[in-house]
């Protein structure tokens, strides 16, 4: 079973500082994706990345896959209190499920 | 449009008394289906999942159980609860055949087993 690990856990971070989550395998990912969840609700998909070295931006945020596609970062510029939520990610193969790593809990305070 | 709609969204419920949530999802045929459950601020857990009516794969030995049927209806059981089945449990869709996709999740029940 491929794991996806991600770090931080946890961030607290200041309205207008940037920031940068990691999600890191041992496996090689077909393709990764990362969902933001905020609380008492489902997560919901923010980007679907699938090349290997490729970036993807989102406004403020960017999303890069690593060359060996084993790694994946998102990177936010200018944090703002609409960011705080849980940021997860993801990784789907052949078969018909995705893996969901083990989530980082943002909140940026005004 | 394709919606997905997830009840109850709060239970509170008896130690050893049966479990029933629902799932149902609009808009699409022969959806892939998940159920998952959340830790307080953690990842999902994969429960369950189903690629068509009646066919359920089980990814956790545990005291759920997960049936479909109908296309668009998928269903998690229990018979009897035990504390440690207190969490957030979400239910999910997906296209058939691909992940790439990404999943629509329903907004959740959260269950406290008392």
């Amino acid at each position: 079973t491929q794991l996806l690990e991600q770090s931080p856990q946890f961030l607290s971070i200041q309205e207008g500082e940037n920031l940068t989550v990691y999600c890191n395998s041992s496996s090689v990912f077909s393709s990764l994706q990362w969902y933001r969840q905020e609380p008492g609700e489902g997560p919901v998909l923010l980007v679907t990345v699938v090349t290997g070295g490729e970036v993807k931006k989102l406004k403020r945020l960017t999303f890069q896959f690593g060359d060996a596609r084993k790694d994946s970062s998102l990177h936010i510029t200018a944090a703002q209190p609409g960011d705080t939520g849980l940021y997860l990610c993801a990784c789907g193969g052949a078969t018909n499920k995705l893996i969901f790593g083990t989530g980082t809990l943002l909140a940026v305070q005004p | 449009s394709q919606t997905i709609h997830q009840w109850p969204a709060t239970l509170v419920q008896p130690v050893g008394s049966p479990l029933s949530l629902e799932c149902t999802v609009e808009g699409t045929s022969n959806p892939n289906l998940y159920w998952y459950r959340q830790a307080a601020g953690r990842g999902l857990q994969l429960l369950f999942y189903s690629v068509g009516i009646g066919q359920i794969s089980s990814e956790v030995p545990q005291n759920l159980s997960a049936s479909r049927p109908q296309d668009r209806q998928f269903i998690l059981s229990s018979k009897k609860l035990l504390l440690s089945d207190s969490g957030f449990y979400l239910c999910a869709w997906s296209f058939p055949g691909a992940t790439r996709g990404g999943y629509t999740f329903g907004s959740g029940t959260r269950l406290t087993v008392v």
